[in-house]
């Protein structure tokens, strides 16, 4: 099956600052790479996704950015804020099949 | 409000027991799954379900069995054949029973913990 490594697995940035999370999957024929966000004692939300026919996705603070050719995933937060403090997990999978998730990023962002 | 809804939050069992964690949705969504979450470690799939009367095993089925009777619902047995049952247990669902065609929507989960 795939598998997915995420790095780091802690992260802390100062209030303003910038954050990237990075994932590498192993499968080639993964095609989609979503994001979730989990707040202390929630489940998992959604917060930006990315096929692999782009490179790069934005919605406000957020972006992703694919490379499958070296087969990895970023997701970068900028002008990051305390609300922004949660655990960031990424996920591989090609359609019909499972979600393979990496485990997880604990990004702190101290005011 | 449309969600996902586990119950309870929080089970203790004993050792030898089996506990049955409750999933309910009202989003009319086909598939649902439920996932075991432990600290450093991602989410692993357990059990999925496509279609109602029909679920498959994930990665890490052994020790568990759910049912999918309505299409609404999805709960998930530990048995006590499961040899390190204490984590945090996420329900979710999507609307297409096609995997990997999009958003999972996840419950506020459940821990348990076996004393």
């Amino acid at each position: 099956g795939e598998n997915v490594e995420q790095h780091p697995s802690t992260l802390s940035v100062q209030e303003g600052d910038s954050a990237v999370i990075k994932c590498t999957y192993s499968d080639s024929a993964s095609n989609y790479f979503p994001w979730y966000k989990q707040e202390l004692g929630k489940g998992p939300q959604l917060i930006i996704d990315i096929r692999s026919n782009v490179g790069e996705k934005k919605d406000q603070r957020i972006a992703v950015t694919l490379n499958k050719t070296a087969k990895h995933f970023s997701l970068h937060i900028t002008e990051t804020q305390p609300e922004d403090s949660a655990v960031y997990f990424c996920a591989a999978s090609k359609i019909g099949n499972q979600f393979y998730f990496g485990t997880g990023t604990s990004l702190t962002v101290i005011p | 409000d449309g969600g996902i809804t586990q119950s309870p939050k929080y089970l203790f069992r004993k050792e030898g027991q089996n506990v049955t964690l409750s999933c309910e949705q009202n989003l009319n969504h086909d598939a649902m799954y439920w996932y075991r979450q432990d600290p450093g470690q991602g989410l692993r799939l357990i059990y999925y379900s496509q279609i109602v009367n029909d679920f498959q095993k994930g990665d890490i089925a052994e020790g568990y069995s759910v049912s999918r009777e309505k299409k609404e619902s999805f709960p998930l047995t530990v048995t006590s054949a499961q040899k390190n049952p204490t984590a945090f247990y996420l329900c979710a669902s999507s609307i297409s029973g096609t995997l990997n065609t999009g958003e999972l929507f996840f419950g506020e989960g459940s821990r348990l913990t076996v004393l």
